[in-house]
């Protein structure tokens, strides 16, 4: 079982709608980190967290630590939110521990 | 303030070759951090340098292998390639102070590595 488990694995939905990712880890974790990746390959660091929320623009993330989960939510979803999500995890300082992604997809 | 840098942007090897990539990270970010991304294993951490030192190791072969210079530009060496070593390789470099365990990672546009 990966230490780090992302849902869905595919999203499509129509621009406007409200997207969740979901993304449960096993680990102790100092961190946990959401990622973009737009085609192409370029990672953009989205948020990092360690407890309880963060917004910036359309995009928040939560974390419960307890129950080792945290989501990632965008509002008025747009066709440029295409890309693929990643949950990551710090274990010690630098190392990450990533999911799978999420690949989503607004249609117009 | 420029991003990571990573060069070349596009490599094309043959297998038993070896590799060499090259990452400069941003202006004042101590630590560089190195990935490997597949579409069956996805993203996995190969290593990371701070101040010249490898601090970080994740679970690859001794053909990975890294170093940091001075200037904290990192190069990943990758010797005897194989078929499977076909990936993008990213870096991200961060402040890397261990007191701050929560530094955010810039990545740069990655380096794609064909084995043929």
């Amino acid at each position: 079982k990966n230490e780090v488990e992302q849902s869905p694995q595919n999203l499509t939905a129509q621009e406007g709608e409200f997207i969740t990712i979901n993304c449960s880890y096993s680990v102790g974790i100092s961190a946990l980190h959401w990622l973009q990746q737009h085609p192409g390959g370029g990672i953009v660091s989205l948020f990092m967290l360690s407890s309880g929320k963060k917004k910036h623009g359309r995009l928040i993330a939560t974390i419960n630590i307890q129950e080792k989960h945290s989501s990632l939510h965008i509002t008025a979803s747009h066709p440029r939110d295409s890309a693929v999500y990643i949950c990551a995890v710090s274990k010690g300082a630098q190392k990450l521990v990533f999911g799978q992604g999420t690949r989503l997809t607004i249609n117009p | 303030k420029a991003g990571v840098t990573q060069t070349p942007r596009y490599l094309i090897k043959t297998r038993g070759q070896q590799v060499t990539l090259s990452c400069s990270p941003i202006s004042g970010h101590r630590s560089v951090s190195w990935y490997q991304q597949t579409p069956g294993q996805g993203l996995q951490f190969l290593f990371e340098y701070f101040s010249e030192t490898q601090r970080n190791k994740g679970n690859f072969p001794g053909r990975f292998s890294g170093r940091q210079f001075s200037n904290s530009r990192s190069e990943m060496n990758v010797s005897t390639l194989e078929l499977g070593d076909s990936a993008l390789y990213l870096c991200a470099s961060s402040l890397g102070d261990r007191t701050l365990a929560k530094n955010i990672q810039y990545f740069g546009a990655g380096t794609r590595l064909s084995v043929l």
